[in-house]
């Protein structure tokens, strides 16, 4: 079946500008991950969706970063006023509702990811 | 807050070496822990996983046992082959009350085999 998809793959924008990075989820996936990997270093969590909700955005840098999921499956993540410092691979990752059972680990699927270049 | 160690690339090795790639944590909570690998040009994928102590996650000739008493949990491979060249990624996973996992990544170590 089909995996997790991002678009565009690449994206090259100049300082200042707005981008929006896209990610469509496997279908059937409630829960649905964001995470930036900086050149040279393993991803960061950016925000989490269960759903509709962002139920955990603690890793959003700053509030040029915004992401939505207005119908419980395709996500935007949307930067505004880009700077050079927001350059890298941004990883969308998706996975079943957890059980709720502490401890409980439901596999992520990521995403080819899309490289954001800002000139 | 939670944190991932490894060893720090690029390890190269021949085909059929024996590979081991550390990997310490510090964590407050019982995290998960994970071995993702990223081959050129297409996406993380889980390798193995250990979900409590002294659990042996393996895969693909690939092995690691969560040390709780060291905090680690290296990567090994008896014989490695050209087709294992990839970044691999050593994470950890907190379960979190409303029931998700947020992965904390090590900063990867690059692999590369040669014939």
């Amino acid at each position: 079946g089909a995996g997790v998809s991002q678009t565009p793959s690449n994206k090259v924008t100049e300082k200042g500008k707005y981008v929006e990075l896209r990610c469509d989820p496997i279908s059937g996936h409630t829960a649905l991950y964001w995470y930036r990997q900086s050149l040279g270093q393993g991803p960061e969590f950016l925000i989490y969706f269960q759903g509709t909700g962002a139920a955990d955005d603690s890793g959003l840098p700053n509030d040029r970063f915004f992401a939505v999921r207005p119908e419980g499956s395709v996500s935007t993540l949307k930067i505004q006023r880009t700077e050079r410092g927001d350059s890298a691979v941004y990883l969308c990752a998706s996975s079943l509702t957890s059980s709720g059972q502490m401890g409980s680990y439901n596999e992520q699927f990521f995403g080819p990811g899309t490289r954001l270049t800002v000139l | 807050g939670d944190s991932v160690t490894q060893m720090e690339g690029p390890v190269t090795l021949s085909e059929e070496a024996f590979l081991t790639i550390n990997c310490t944590y510090t964590a407050t909570g019982y995290p998960s822990l994970f071995w993702y690998v990223q081959y050129p040009g297409e996406g993380l994928q889980l390798l193995l996983k250990a979900t409590k102590a002294d659990d042996k996650g393996s895969n693909k000739g690939f092995e690691a046992t969560y040390r709780k008493e060291t905090t680690s949990f290296h990567l090994e491979k008896g014989s490695v082959q050209v087709s294992d060249s990839a970044v691999y990624f050593c994470a950890l996973s907190d379960w979190f009350s409303g029931g998700y996992n947020k992965l904390i990544f090590g900063a990867g170590t690059r692999l590369a085999v040669h014939p």
